[in-house]
């Protein structure tokens, strides 16, 4: 069966900083992968989605990048963390053609 | 632009008093509609969803949406909540091949 996994669950992280977020999906081969972030208010808001190794549309422009450097892993990542980044941070996978998304449990990001 | 509007920011109910929360959506076209919950502690999970055919629609746990396409909406409802029902509650929607886009999210707070 497919699995989805996303580390680490919670993270403290100075203004600043750098930041590195991983998600692996197993089970599967060539997934659409996906990274939300739920503010407070604001809702699920996509980041990025990916349909291919090396393949990154973003959706919202910021201080956040993504990449994928294997069929099945989503790395969510940023050079100098602002306060404006805290959040939930969820990714999200599906079988290409499908319509139903499968989600990670999640990172709580907060930036001090 | 596309977007997905939740009505109801935070609904307080009592046990056994039934919900109606709402959803619409501004879309041109064909749409996959689709209703996620996510329980205190707990990753995002699919509550039901909607392709094609009956517009009412039957998910787990005794929830029901109605996708009306005249008034571009389609509201959540269930006859007698739960103190277990206390959640947030997502509605999105997608199109054939495009990235799920979510409403702002309603916590539902039920009281025994």
């Amino acid at each position: 069966s497919q699995t989805i996994h996303q580390w680490p669950a919670t993270l403290v992280q100075p203004v600043g900083s750098p930041l590195s977020l991983e998600c692996t999906v197993e089970g599967t081969s060539n997934p659409n992968l996906y990274w939300y972030r739920q503010a407070a208010g604001r809702g699920l808001q996509l980041l990025f989605y990916s349909v291919g190794i090396g393949q990154i549309s973003s959706e919202v422009p910021q201080n956040l990048s993504a990449s994928r450097p294997q069929d099945r892993q989503f790395i969510l990542s940023s050079k100098k963390l602002l306060l404006s980044d805290s959040g939930f941070y969820l990714c999200a996978w599906r079988t290409q053609g499908a319509t139903e998304a499968f989600f990670g449990q999640g990172t709580r990001l907060t930036v001090v | 632009a596309q977007s997905v509007s939740q009505h109801n920011h935070h609904v307080i109910l009592s046990e056994a008093a039934s919900l109606e929360l709402g959803c619409n959506y501004s879309y041109g076209g064909t749409v996959n509609l689709f209703w996620y919950v996510q329980y205190p502690g707990q990753h995002l999970q699919l509550l039901l969803k909607y392709f094609s055919g009956d517009p009412l629609v039957k998910g787990i746990k005794g929830f029901e949406a109605e996708f009306i396409k005249s008034k571009f909406s389609f509201n959540l409802r269930k006859p007698s909540v739960q103190w277990s029902d206390t959640a947030e509650y997502f509605c999105a929607v997608n199109q054939a091949g495009t990235a799920l886009i979510f409403g702002k999210g309603t916590t539902l707070s039920v009281s025994s």
